[in-house]
């Protein structure tokens, strides 16, 4: 069974840090490319950043370019987000998701529970 | 960026309803298009991806078609599990971005 489990969120305050994780199970975490997507309290879904298999390829919003790392550890099935220079509309709940390939076609087949992440001072 | 419109925002139906929603694009994205689906507190649930094709596991009252810029998922006869909120997802390219969403409610 796939399963996605997000932790570390929390409370930081503006121009704080956070990292949050998600642990991959159930598949082979190494041979595909994971996402981070939000959702602010009572608002839509915005993709956030994305990571290649491998690693080697890393894409971000525009919206946190420059603040927000991804990463991934294949050995450990997991994928990290590191949120630095936090906004106070960085809020939101934070999911990972896996990204599925059908010849030419993405989509995100699993999704975790999602942490929340609140930016208050 | 390509910039997604869902439309209505918001739908009110029945059990039993045919439910129509439509997704439009600001660029051609030819069938780089999925459906989600969201309950309260849940995270999103796949429906249909490539705009037309059914993810295993989920019910054939769910359809979906389009091309281009214009897109529509169908409940074919709403039932009470259904009543959620409806997201259209574009994968042409970086940023996926996803549509504003459509709730359907009683």
């Amino acid at each position: 069974e796939v399963q996605l489990v997000e932790s570390g969120g929390g409370l930081a305050k503006p121009g704080g840090s956070l990292r949050v994780s998600c642990a991959a199970s159930g598949f082979a975490f190494s041979s595909y490319t994971m996402n981070w997507v939000r959702q602010a309290p009572g608002k839509g879904l915005e993709w956030v950043s994305s990571i290649k298999s491998s690693g080697a390829h890393i894409n971000y919003a525009d919206s946190v370019k420059g603040r927000f790392t991804i990463s991934r550890d294949n050995a450990k099935n997991s994928l990290d987000l590191q949120m630095n220079s936090l906004r106070v509309d960085d809020t939101a709940v934070y999911y990972c998701a896996r990204q599925a390939s059908y010849r030419s076609w993405d989509y995100f087949d699993y999704w975790g529970q999602g942490t929340l992440v609140t930016v208050s001072s | 960026d390509i910039q997604m419109t869902q439309s209505p925002s918001s739908l009110s139906a029945s059990v039993g309803d045919r439910v129509t929603i439509t997704c439009r694009a600001s660029q051609s994205i030819s069938s780089y298009l999925n459906w989600y689906q969201q309950k309260p507190g849940k995270a999103p649930q796949l429906l249909i991806y490539a705009a037309s094709s059914l993810q295993s596991g989920v019910p054939s009252r769910f359809s979906g078609s389009g091309s281009g810029t214009d897109f529509t998922l169908t409940i074919s006869s709403l039932q009470p599990e259904d009543f959620a909120t409806y997201f259209c997802q574009e994968t042409y390219s970086i940023p996926f971005t996803f549509g504003p969403g459509t709730k359907v409610d009683i």
